[in-house]
């Protein structure tokens, strides 16, 4: 089955405690992204990367960081968590330039920082 | 910088009617114009894109039709059902920034 796979589902940690939220597909996409939601603020864009090794800065980077070393997976890493990212994140991917293939989203992470 | 509104913001409506959401952006240099639906607690799943050269984009009791240079779209729901009851997006994405921008969404609730 194609999909976008997230992991963990739920995490609740403390400030300043390391985290990674796993993002992974199996339609060999190119383009993967990741996204936060916030009540009244909709989507916001955190990070992008147009393939391997090619990641650039989306709308809301600031205290996150992401790698692409596969095709097929692009962590999120916060290396110092704050409770303002505390947030659903969402991570995306679509087969090419997103100007022109619909985006597939992953089920979601639900991260609290207390 | 493009900004993406979508009225009403929540809309509860008897089963079997035929409902309308709108979306606007303010910036009518886009690639395309996309319609989510998510349900509580989930993802994201895609429902119409419309290419910026498309008018509209047909998928069973969806429509929706893009009016590029009013910046405006609309989702047209026939007959609707009480599985409709989601939030629905709209995103565009905005022509040289590799970005998509989502508006806040529309809550509708479909009751029996």
């Amino acid at each position: 089955e194609a999909q976008v796979t997230q992991n963990p589902r739920y995490l609740i940690t403390v400030t300043g405690k390391k985290l990674t939220v796993t993002c992974s597909q199996n339609m060999n996409h190119e383009y993967m992204s990741w996204y936060r939601q916030d009540p009244g603020l909709g989507l916001r864009q955190i990070y992008y990367s147009m393939n391997v090794e090619v990641t650039d800065k989306g709308d809301v980077p600031e205290g996150y960081k992401v790698s692409r070393k596969e095709k097929r997976n692009f962590p999120l890493i916060l290396e110092s968590p704050s409770p303002n990212q505390t947030s659903l994140y969402f991570c995306a991917s679509s087969s090419d330039h997103p100007g022109y293939n619909e985006q597939f989203f992953g089920p979601g992470t639900r991260l609290t920082v207390l | 910088k493009q900004e993406v509104t979508q009225i009403p913001a929540a809309l509860s409506v008897p089963e079997g009617e035929n409902l309308v959401l709108n979306c606007s952006f303010t910036d009518s240099a886009i690639y395309n114009l996309q319609w989510f639906r998510q349900d509580p607690g989930k993802g994201l799943t895609s429902l119409l894109l419309i290419q910026s050269s498309q008018r509209e984009q047909t998928s069973g009791r969806l429509n929706a039709s893009l009016d590029k240079s009013s910046g405006r779209s609309t989702l047209y729901i026939a007959a609707s059902q009480p599985g409709d009851s989601a939030t629905y997006l709209c995103a565009v994405y905005v022509y040289n920034t590799d970005k998509l921008i989502f508006g806040t969404g529309t809550r509708l609730q479909v009751f029996p």
